[in-house]
């Protein structure tokens, strides 16, 4: 059963405006959260992570934002650009910390 | 760079024989993981290993089983693959430091058709 989810499988968003990528989780023990992206046959890129301690996390152009009472999380990309086209995965792990439950992807598609 | 490597990257095999993927560290991570990569599915953990000798099953280990002799190396080996195994794999590390809860590091993934 997948605890993590990415119910947009792809996005398409203007060069220069804001993408907005989103991800709920279903197990409440989850406590760390990341996001990476990927371009084709290459492997998944770290990109950001927030922990359960915080709400919201910046860097550079990505931000991530954590509401837990809704189980979600989100990455806002300000401004897109078109190297930001890649397909984007949500992670998440427990207190374990070792295993890293991923969403489906999510397909970004930034045009000029 | 975080210094991962896999080998092969590409490899087609037939049903029933054997199958060993490499991951191969130069940065001395602690944890090394391998996940296979399907359409619709996203990444799931195979197995993982917390260090020398120290492993354990993810989920979605039936058919995989892994070894770590030494630090640098983490193998995955199907012993008798199946079409079900074609997919992409990803090895990654993690643990440079004392902290568990840091981010993994992806190596470039191996292709592996099963015909």
């Amino acid at each position: 059963d997948q605890q993590v989810k990415q119910n947009s499988p792809s996005l398409s968003v203007q060069e220069g405006r804001i993408s907005i990528l989103n991800c709920d989780y279903t197990n409440s023990m989850f406590d760390y959260f990341l996001w990476y992206k990927k371009y084709p046959a290459e492997g998944p890129t770290f990109l950001i992570s927030i922990s359960s301690i915080k709400d919201k996390n910046e860097d550079g152009r990505f931000t991530v934002f954590l509401n837990k009472s809704a189980k979600h999380l989100s990455l806002h990309i300000v401004p897109s650009q078109p190297g930001d086209s890649a397909v984007y995965f949500c992670a998440a792990s427990a207190n374990s910390g070792y295993a890293l439950n991923f969403g489906k992807g999510t397909s970004l598609l930034v045009t000029p | 760079d975080a210094g991962i490597t896999q080998s092969p990257r590409h490899k087609v095999t037939e049903t029933g024989t054997p199958v060993t993927l490499r991951c191969h560290q130069t940065e001395n991570h602690r944890y090394m993981y391998w996940y296979r990569q399907d359409p619709g599915h996203g990444l799931r953990l195979i197995h993982y290993s917390y260090g020398v000798k120290d492993t354990d099953k993810g989920e979605v280990s039936d058919g995989y089983s892994v070894s770590r002799s030494k630090t640098e190396d983490f193998l995955l080996t199907l012993e008798s693959a199946t079409s079900s195994q074609t997919s992409v794999y990803f090895c990654a590390i993690s643990g440079l430091g004392l902290a568990v809860l840091d981010e993994q590091f992806f190596g470039p993934g191996t292709r592996l058709t099963v015909l």
